[in-house]
């Protein structure tokens, strides 16, 4: 079936720097995307979420951006602390089923992310 | 505001144990779905209920089973357990209509 993949599974940053996390995904049906941060011991947390009808979505230290032409999505985190050392996922939802409002979740791999004092 | 709770935390069965899994939606919420995760990967999705059914479905074997409450509160339940279900299993809570989906923190359930 389509699936949601992540380019790298590892991403080791400085405290300070921007970090770039990337996601590929497959379904060119999937019309809403999220990035969730999962700490170890923990589920997953929401972080920030983007609709297919929009290239860019900001947040607090965080911006999303969406390529639909290359199916690519990407998580950007400001100014990286180290309590943002945690593993990330990105996630579509697949609305070809039955609607937006049934909200299956389909996962990549995830990402460590690695932010050294 | 409460999130979304679980119970219990962790988990320990044999093979062939049957095992009830407990979840509470955030407050407002209607919506439940259930995933699995295993190590080093990422959740996959069970099963969703909303009104007291199952809406939709992943692909899971029919070992694997819900339920939803009037409350919303939902369960999940493994019959025939084998070692390859040891996991962590998500609840994640939603409102119907939206897709954003907050997870509670999971149960570990380990097959021996």
């Amino acid at each position: 079936g389509e699936s949601v993949g992540l380019h790298l599974p590892t991403l080791s940053v400085q405290e300070g720097d921007n970090s770039i996390i990337n996601c590929a995904y497959s379904n060119s049906a999937s019309d809403y995307f999220i990035w969730y941060k999962q700490e170890s011991g923990k589920g997953p947390q929401f972080i920030i979420d983007i609709r297919s009808n929009m290239d860019k979505r900001q947040g607090q230290r965080v911006t999303v951006l969406l390529n639909k032409t290359v199916k690519h999505l990407s998580l950007q985190i400001a100014a990286t602390q180290p309590g943002d050392s945690a593993v990330y996922f990105c996630a579509e939802n697949d609305s070809s089923t039955g609607g937006t409002s049934y909200g299956k979740l389909t996962f990549g791999q995830g990402t460590i992310l690695t932010v050294h004092p | 505001d409460a999130g979304v709770t679980q119970s219990p935390t962790h988990l320990i069965k044999t093979r062939g144990q049957q095992v009830t899994l407990r979840c509470s939606p955030k407050s407002g919420h209607d919506t439940v779905s259930w995933y699995q995760q295993a190590l080093g990967q990422g959740p996959q999705f069970i099963f969703q209920y909303y009104e007291e059914e199952e809406r939709q479905r992943g692909n899971f074997p029919d070992r694997f089973s819900g339920h939803q409450f009037p409350n919303y509160s939902s369960e999940l339940n493994v019959n025939a357990l084998l070692l390859g279900d040891s996991a962590l299993y998500l609840c994640a809570s939603s409102l119907a209509g939206v897709e954003t989906q907050y997870f509670g923190p999971g149960t570990r359930l380990l097959v021996l």
